[in-house]
C-alpha cells in the first residue's frame, strides 16, 4: 500500500490561475479530508468527504472546491488562486477500522501564489 | 469560540532535559484527543491518542500524555529528550466518529546536542 499520495509536491501559481491538487489513497478509506497548514495557525480543515459522492465544508472552505467521484480520489481545486492561499496542503484519510479520528496524512503539497 | 490551545509556540532545550507541552481545549462532551508530530520535511505522524479509559496514555518514542478532564487538558511529556525529537508537535481534538480534527497552532521543539 502506498498510503495517501499527494501531487504535486510543489507548485507556484500566479494570482488568478487555477489548479488542482490531487490526493489518492489505496486503503479503501471512506473518509478523506483536506487541511491547510499555516505558521502559527496549525492545520485547518478545508473540506471533507465521508464517502463517494458526499462532500462537506470544513473551517476554511472559501476559494476551494472538491468532489469525490471515487473512493480513492479526493482532488482539491483552486478556481482563481489568491496570495492568501499560499500554504502547505495536507490530504488525510481514515477508514472504518482505523479508530475514531485516527488519520493517515499525505506528504503535503506546498503551494505559492504570487 | 471553541478551540484548541497550545501554550508554547517555541521550546528550546538540551538533550536529556525533560519536555512538557501543554494543550487545552474548550469543547464540552466526549472528545478524542491526539498528539501528532511533524519532523522536518515530513508529514504528520500520530504520536499518541486518547479515546477513553486510563487517562495516562503512552505513545511511540517514549512520549506520554495525561488527560485531565476537569482541566480540559491533554499535556504531552517526555522524561528525557533526544536530538531526534526536534520537530513540531500538534495537539488535536476530535468530536465525531469520522475524522474531523481541530488542531492547535503547534509547538516547535528544538533539542540542542
Amino acid at each position: 500500500n502506498a498510503g495517501v499520495t499527494q501531487t504535486p509536491k510543489f507548485q507556484v501559481l500566479k494570482t488568478g490561475q487555477s489548479m488542482t491538487l490531487q490526493c489518492a489513497q489505496d486503503m479503501n478509506h471512506e473518509y478523506m479530508s483536506w487541511y491547510r497548514q499555516d505558521p502559527g495557525m496549525g492545520l485547518r480543515l478545508i473540506h471533507y468527504s465521508v464517502g463517494a459522492g458526499i462532500t462537506d465544508q470544513g473551517e476554511v472552505p472559501n476559494g476551494y472546491n472538491v468532489s469525490r467521484s471515487t473512493t480513492e480520489d479526493f482532488p482539491l481545486r483552486l478556481l482563481s488562486a489568491a496570495p492568501s492561499q499560499t500554504s502547505v496542503y495536507f490530504c488525510a484519510s481514515r477508514g472504518q477500522g482505523s479508530g475514531a479520528n485516527v488519520l493517515t496524512f499525505g506528504a503535503g503539497s506546498r503551494l505559492t501564489v504570487l | 469560540a471553541q478551540s484548541v490551545s497550545q501554550h508554547n509556540h517555541h521550546v528550546i532545550l538540551s538533550e536529556a532535559a525533560s519536555l512538557e507541552l501543554g494543550c487545552n481545549y474548550s469543547y464540552g462532551g466526549t472528545v478524542n484527543l491526539f498528539w501528532y508530530v511533524q519532523y522536518p520535511g515530513q508529514h504528520l505522524q500520530l504520536l499518541l491518542k486518547y479515546f477513553s479509559g486510563d487517562p495516562l496514555v503512552k505513545g511511540i518514542k517514549g512520549f506520554e500524555a495525561e488527560f485531565i478532564k476537569s482541566k480540559f487538558s491533554f499535556n504531552l511529556r517526555k522524561p528525557s529528550v533526544q536530538w531526534s525529537d526536534t520537530a513540531e508537535y500538534f495537539c488535536a481534538v476530535g468530536r465525531d466518529s469520522w475524522g474531523k480534527l481541530q488542531f492547535g497552532a503547534g509547538t516547535q521543539v528544538v533539542v540542542t546536542p
